[in-house]
């Protein structure tokens, strides 16, 4: 049973334009919520993240909203670049477990 | 350079030869865990460690061996290795008790394949 959703396996974007990633998940247990990047041939890297005592966490273009009636966070990128085109995995985890538990991934391209 | 790393990170070999892939990190961090990432189905872990010589299993341990004997160093163990263990491996570090962010700094990953 996958605990975190990501539902759009790829989006395309043309650049300049906004960025909106999605993630559903169904434990409601989860109380941090991250985001991350990944290249071809390189591991994840970190890119923002959320505490559920929060609803909007901003970094530069990248801006997590986090819903949680309905078990739901979004990443935002605006405006959207050429090197923001890469896979985003969403995670979460519960406080004390130590575990994070991921998505599968969206593919994301922007178009020059 | 503050850094995971990982080695090997290509890798093919034949069911049943035993194999270790090493995992080491230079930012002292207590939290170290592996990760398996398959198509369609993300990034799971296998095993995590919460410092030297404590470790536990994630969701999918199965035919995974871990250790945890120094700080710096997990490296995860494949006994008997199968074919359905070909996937790509991540290994990651995070400084347990001073990030209030919970991030992972992930290495650049192994790729396994088992004939």
């Amino acid at each position: 049973d996958q605990q975190v959703k990501q539902n759009s396996p790829s989006l395309s974007v043309q650049e300049g334009r906004i960025s909106i990633l999605n993630c559903d998940y169904t434990n409601s247990m989860f109380d941090y919520f991250l985001w991350y990047k990944k290249y071809p041939a390189e591991g994840p890297t970190f890119l923002i993240s959320i505490s559920s005592i929060k609803d909007k966490n901003e970094d530069g273009r990248f801006t997590v909203f986090l819903n949680k009636s309905a078990k739901h966070l979004s990443l935002h990128i605006v405006p959207s670049q050429p090197g923001d085109s890469a896979v985003y995995f969403c995670a979460a985890s519960t406080s004390g477990t130590y575990k994070y538990i991921f998505g599968t991934g969206t593919r994301l391209k922007v178009l020059a | 350079e503050a850094q995971v790393t990982q080695n090997p990170r290509y890798l093919i070999t034949v069911t049943g030869k035993k194999l270790t892939v090493t995992c080491s990190q230079n930012m002292n961090h207590e939290y170290m865990s592996w990760y398996r990432q398959d198509p369609g189905l993300g990034l799971r872990q296998i095993y995590y460690s919460m410092n030297v010589e404590v470790t536990d299993k994630g969701d999918v341990p199965e035919g995974y061996k871990v250790s945890r004997k120094e700080k710096r160093n997990f490296p995860l163990i494949l006994e008997s290795p199968s074919p359905n263990q070909t996937s790509l491996y991540f290994c990651a570090s995070s400084p347990l008790f001073v990030s209030p962010t919970g991030e992972l700094f992930f290495g650049e990953g192994s790729r396994l394949t088992v004939l």
